[in-house]
């Protein structure tokens, strides 16, 4: 079946650093990745879209040099927080598209900022 | 822009009981929405729990049920007797249609817990 991994589950950083966090799709081909943060007492709300070859597209408050984005191939992506403060906590959830309807989730990401 | 609203939680019911979570949309970029129900079980990601990509029709998994309901701009979530093992967050949500990319706009989230 289809499973996306997404990695670490939980991790911590001081405020003003970085942390990468990976997702990799398993028996399917991510064609597109979308990437989706839940801040405290939100909810999800999207990042970016990655689409192999083409353009990352960023939504409205969210950058590239915040959120850098790689995804290389069809089965693997991830995203950097840089500079990460007290804002950036929350769960991040990588979404990968295996079918034009089917968007699959991975466990998420919880980031701690110190 | 898109908007999603759904039943506040968190919602408390006992085993066997029924269940509704009202969903309400508005999608004023998207001409014909997908909508779709999402749960997500304590320490777990988001999984798709019900889809449905035509108006009017009716999607169900696990014994839950949604439909489409385009007059009333509504895809209310309902099970009629729960399970303990249902207790999770259920998030409602509407994305473009296929052929388009992964942006989906989430409601709040409705958490539910289910009494033995």
């Amino acid at each position: 079946g289809a499973l996306v991994y997404q990695y670490p589950r939980r991790t911590i950083c001081k405020s003003g650093t970085s942390m990468r966090m990976e997702c990799q799709a398993v028996g399917f081909q991510a064609t597109s990745v979308a990437w989706y943060r839940q801040s405290p007492q939100k909810t999800f709300e999207l990042i970016a879209l990655s689409t192999v070859n083409s353009a990352i597209k960023y939504e409205q408050n969210f950058t590239q040099e915040k959120f850098p984005i790689s995804h290389p191939n069809l089965s693997f992506s991830s995203m950097t927080v840089l500079n990460a403060y007290l804002e950036d906590r929350g769960l991040y959830l990588c979404g990968a598209r295996e079918s034009a309807e089917t968007l699959y989730f991975g466990s998420g990401t919880r980031l701690t900022v110190l | 822009g898109d908007s999603v609203t759904q039943t506040e939680g968190p919602v408390t019911v006992s085993e066997s009981e029924s269940l509704i979570i009202n969903c309400t949309y508005s999608a004023t970029s998207i001409a014909y929405p997908n909508l779709f129900w999402y749960v997500r079980y304590p320490g777990e990601g988001l999984q798709l729990l019900l889809k449905v990509i035509t108006a009017g029709q009716k999607g169900s998994s696990r014994g839950f049920e949604a439909t489409y309901n385009k007059e009333t701009t509504s895809f209310h979530l309902q099970k009629a007797s729960v399970q303990e093992s249902d207790s999770a967050v259920y998030y409602c949500a509407l994305g473009e249609a296929s052929g388009s990319f992964n942006k989906l706009t989430f409601g709040a989230g409705t958490r539910l817990a289910v009494c033995p």
